[in-house]
């Protein structure tokens, strides 16, 4: 267990729709990754945030944002979701923003139908 | 830019073989590498990482890694294979373009076979 936690588990939703993805990093750890996963992708950054702010960007659609709140938790939001949104979506905790050591969690598995 | 390429996207050994898998990388600074494994329906788990600290790196359940800087590559080897380490393994290198994340390699599914 690597202290990061994301809900929910598994995401079946349709295509056109909207879904929010929630992590909460470890406790202590101020800098939160989102990675994608797929089959044809690979494993991909999305975006990072630290301490309430965007850090960097990686290959993130313009219909999915993010957000950190003051608590730390970060939410992924995608919209008009297409079929090849369809993947596992990781994210990754670390205490600096220089990702020395990054925790994952166990993903969201999205289905977009 | 940084990254990774692993050789290899299936490996099979038998259990109690020599377990070796292949990752060279691209960097135009030192790079920082590291090694994850995902076991089926699970997140991404580090094994060892590499800081330029020392060239052989330890990690858990008896992985090693060997930063060789004149081959670019950061292998990763268990003398033993276990039927318990079959799963997926990802070398990764810290990118310095978009923050600090990590560039994945495509993964190496490794089979240990009775």
């Amino acid at each position: 267990d690597s202290g990061v936690t994301q809900t929910p588990k598994h995401l079946i939703t349709a295509t056109g729709q909207r879904v929010t993805l929630r992590c909460s990093p470890r406790s202590g750890d101020l800098s939160v990754y989102w990675y994608q996963q797929s089959l044809d992708q690979g494993l991909q950054f999305l975006i990072q945030y630290y301490n309430g702010e965007e850090r960097a960007k990686g290959n993130i659609l313009e219909r999915f944002s993010a957000q950190q709140f003051p608590d730390l938790h970060s939410e992924l939001n995608l919209s008009s979701l297409e079929l090849g949104d369809s993947a596992l979506y990781f994210c990754a905790s670390s205490v600096d923003p220089t990702g020395y050591e990054q925790f994952f969690g166990p993903g969201t598995r999205l289905t977009v139908l | 830019a940084q990254s990774v390429t692993q050789l290899g996207s299936h490996v099979s050994v038998s259990e109690g073989a020599l377990v070796l898998l292949r990752c060279n990388y691209s960097s135009s600074v030192p790079p920082y590498l590291f090694w994850y494994v995902q076991y089926p329906n699970q997140g991404l788990q580090l094994l060892l990482k590499y800081t330029s600290a020392a060239t052989l790196v330890k990690g858990i359940n008896g992985f090693e890694a060997e930063f060789k800087k004149s081959e670019t590559s950061f292998h990763l080897t268990k003398p033993s294979a276990h039927m318990s380490d079959a799963a997926e393994y990802f070398c990764a290198v810290r990118g310095s373009n978009s923050g600090y994340a990590l560039n994945f390699g495509k993964g190496t599914s490794l089979l240990v076979t009775p």
